[in-house]
């Protein structure tokens, strides 16, 4: 299986000030089409998941665009360019490239 | 707009049985992969099962393999977990996904595994 690998697992931050996570899989994810597929998803306290970027850099419908997907191959990260109240939460990556699916173990930003 | 609601949820014994129910509404549900997730208490994610739309086919995560099948049924929109054998450690909430790359989400029904 492929293990996702998160870091840091708790970001402390303050309103404003930009943030970063980093994810690495143990085996490439690009697959046989050619794309990468690194999802990141978002999880506000007591809320369902809900997906923000999807192979590696798009984000969804409705997503801010303050936050920034990039990486390659088995190095990716998940970028907050300006923090703000409601951005807190979990935030787990997660590999669709190979059966079975796996996530990253979470990391949990608050505000300082 | 996609919509996903679980159902089916509830309180049950090790060793027994239970089955969740995920209706979906607001895309052509046939053509979808469709993925259970689940989540302990205070836990991460955990994905569980898939269903290819245009194949069929299936895939389990070792945990829940031999003891939990997923199907569907595309003339009511809707997808299924039926969960036996059930222990301790499949207490969680357990999300129903659209898609793979799990593009939506429902709510979740929560599973409790207890005496």
């Amino acid at each position: 299986d492929v293990v996702m690998t998160q870091s840091p697992l708790s970001l402390p931050v303050t309103l404003g000030q930009p943030a970063s996570i980093s994810c690495r899989s143990s085996q490439s994810l690009v697959y046989s089409d050619g794309n990468t597929y690194l999802n990141w998803f978002q999880q506000r306290p007591g809320q369902s998941p809900r997906r923000l970027i999807y192979k590696v850099s798009n984000r969804d419908s409705g997503v801010p665009d303050r936050f920034s997907g990039s990486g390659s191959g088995t190095d990716f990260t998940l970028k907050i360019s300006r923090v703000e109240a409601e951005d807190v939460g979990v935030y787990y990556c997660m590999q669709a490239a190979h059966w079975p699916r796996t996530f990253g173990q979470g990391t949990k930003v608050e505000i300082k | 707009e996609v919509q996903l609601v679980e159902s089916g949820g509830g309180l049950v014994q090790p060793g027994g049985s239970l089955r969740l129910s995920c209706a979906a509404s607001g895309f052509t549900f046939r053509t979808y992969t469709m993925t259970w997730v689940r989540q302990a208490p205070g836990k991460g994610l955990e994905w569980i099962s898939s269903i290819v739309g245009s194949s069929g086919a299936i895939y389990y995560a070792d945990s829940v393999q031999g003891r939990f099948t997923i199907s569907r049924d595309n003339a009511k929109d809707s997808v299924y977990l039926q969960m036996n054998s059930l222990r301790d450690e499949d207490t969680a909430v357990y999300y129903c996904a659209r898609g793979g790359g799990m593009d939506g989400w429902g709510q979740g029904a929560l599973v409790t595994v207890s005496t």
